[in-house]
């Protein structure tokens, strides 16, 4: 069984530019969910994708947008960068269904805005 | 608002010695699931123990136990046998059960611990 992969690992932008962040859900799980965490923060929610459709959104502008693809896995996007988005992104992924319960996590993308 | 709460920023403690890590939260939801995970310096979030609501019994995960006080909005961790491979964030979250909802977690601050030999 494959957990879920985030890629990459690692990305430096400027300010102003886009940015696209990959997620492979674990097998088996139909459900995809994007958090930000700065440093020494907990994780925040972004939004989360089903059926590749958004299913609920945090608090955060027009300008992250995602897409969910048939194959579970997920990509988020953002525009215009700013310092303020240099965090860790971690990505989740989960089985939408009766007594499912836990989030499989991702080992994140650690994305650094200059 | 629904909200975490971790109010211990850092906690020590000896190899082998139990640790409890505190956690409340408030929401007006009748239904909810409480979580905490693990976050090693790599930054990978790792569950650790799940508690519903509803659930009357205190969850149990091998050396992690869930201490839920329903009346009290508490949902302590609780470690025992502490090894120094628990040193990490631990992160207290809720999620809340919307009928027909989405499936986002709520998190707090979290608690960094270190384990001594």
């Amino acid at each position: 069984e494959t957990g879920v992969t985030q890629s990459p690992t690692h990305l430096i932008k400027t300010r102003g530019q886009q940015v696209t962040l990959r997620c492979s859900s674990q097998s088996g799980h139909n459900t995809v969910s994007w958090y930000q965490q700065a440093l020494g923060q907990g994780p925040q929610f972004i939004f989360q994708y089903y059926r590749e459709e958004e299913n609920g959104r945090g608090n955060f502008p027009p300008r992250f947008s995602g897409l969910q693809f048939p194959n579970y896995s997920s990509e988020l996007n953002v525009n215009a960068l700013e310092l303020d988005d240099s965090a860790l992104y971690l990505c989740a992924s989960s089985f939408r269904g009766e007594g499912q319960h836990e989030q499989f996590f991702g080992p994140g993308t650690r994305l650094t805005v200059l | 608002a629904q909200k975490i709460t971790q109010t211990q920023p850092g906690m020590f403690v000896q190899e082998k010695e139990a640790v409890t890590l505190d956690c409340t939260y408030d929401t007006s939801d009748q239904s909810y699931g409480l979580f905490w995970y693990k976050q090693p310096s790599s930054g990978e979030m790792i569950f650790l123990i799940y508690q519903g609501s509803y659930d009357e019994q205190n969850a149990t995960e091998g050396r992690y136990s869930l201490n839920f006080q329903k009346a009290r909005k508490s949902a302590n961790l609780v470690i025992s046998a502490s090894q120094l491979g628990d040193s990490a964030m631990y992160f207290c979250a809720m999620r809340p059960m919307f009928s027909g909802g989405y499936n986002k977690l709520i998190f707090g601050a979290g608690t960094r611990l270190a384990v001594h030999p």
